[in-house]
């Protein structure tokens, strides 16, 4: 069963500006990781962050994790009508299985 | 560059019919190979990984079965099509186990519609 939990699960902004989703996990992960997908196309990986690792960069993302509260976040700054899709987040243990959370829906209006 | 290759894209098969979707990958070797099923607005359920020819591991009981009859060559099948096997069907690869943390890389589904 799916043990990820995204909030919001849907999002409306305006370009421009920043779009901040999260994620919440239930067990111990070496890492977690952020995809997107396009509506009917698979999902492409965004970013990976090690359960050691508190904070990365990647461009425009920004993806921070707190192990303690088994929470991450995704921030999309300056967003652009090009980043309308979802968004799913995946915790990853070690037999390097992933468990997604339900994903957020972002919808930003030109 | 590797690169998975996933068919068909739209599918369409009456209540009891068979069911094989192929899903193949370039550019590896001995890859893991997934099987997920997402249904409409919400995220991916795991039906089957494989680490290796003929390993396969089953998360979900279902209608379902997959086989890894080559190296980079994963098959979901079904005798009996359900309704409730409709949904998007998403295949995807990663490196082996022990390669570190790696990202999945998914193709591009099967839309499957039961009537």
């Amino acid at each position: 069963s799916q043990q990820g939990e995204e909030d919001p699960q849907a999002l409306s902004i305006q370009e421009g500006e920043n779009a901040t989703m999260n994620c919440s996990y239930k067990t111990s992960i070496n890492n977690l990781q952020w995809y997107r997908q396009n509506s009917g196309r698979g999902l492409v990986h965004l970013i990976l962050i090690r359960s050691n690792e508190r904070e990365k960069h990647s461009g425009r993302l920004r993806v921070t994790l707190d192990t303690s509260k088994k929470s991450s976040s995704l921030l999309i700054t300056a967003s652009r009508a090009a980043d309308t899709a979802s968004y799913f987040c995946a915790s990853s243990g070690n037999t390097g299985k992933l468990i997604f959370g339900q994903g957020t829906t972002l919808q930003v209006k030109p | 560059s590797q690169t998975i290759h996933q068919w068909p894209a739209t599918l369409v098969q009456p209540v009891g019919s068979p069911l094989s979707l192929e899903c193949t990958v370039e550019g590896t070797s001995n890859p893991n190979l997934y099987w997920y099923r997402q249904a409409a607005g919400r995220g991916l359920q795991l039906l089957f990984y494989s680490v290796g020819i003929g390993q396969i591991s089953s998360e979900v009981p279902q209608n379902l079965s997959a086989s890894r009859p080559q190296d980079r060559q994963f098959i979901l099948s079904s005798k009996k099509l359900l309704l409730s096997d409709s949904g998007f069907y998403l295949c995807a690869w990663s490196p082996p186990l022990g390669s570190g943390n790696q990202p999945q890389h998914f193709g591009d589904g099967t839309r499957l519609s039961i009537l």
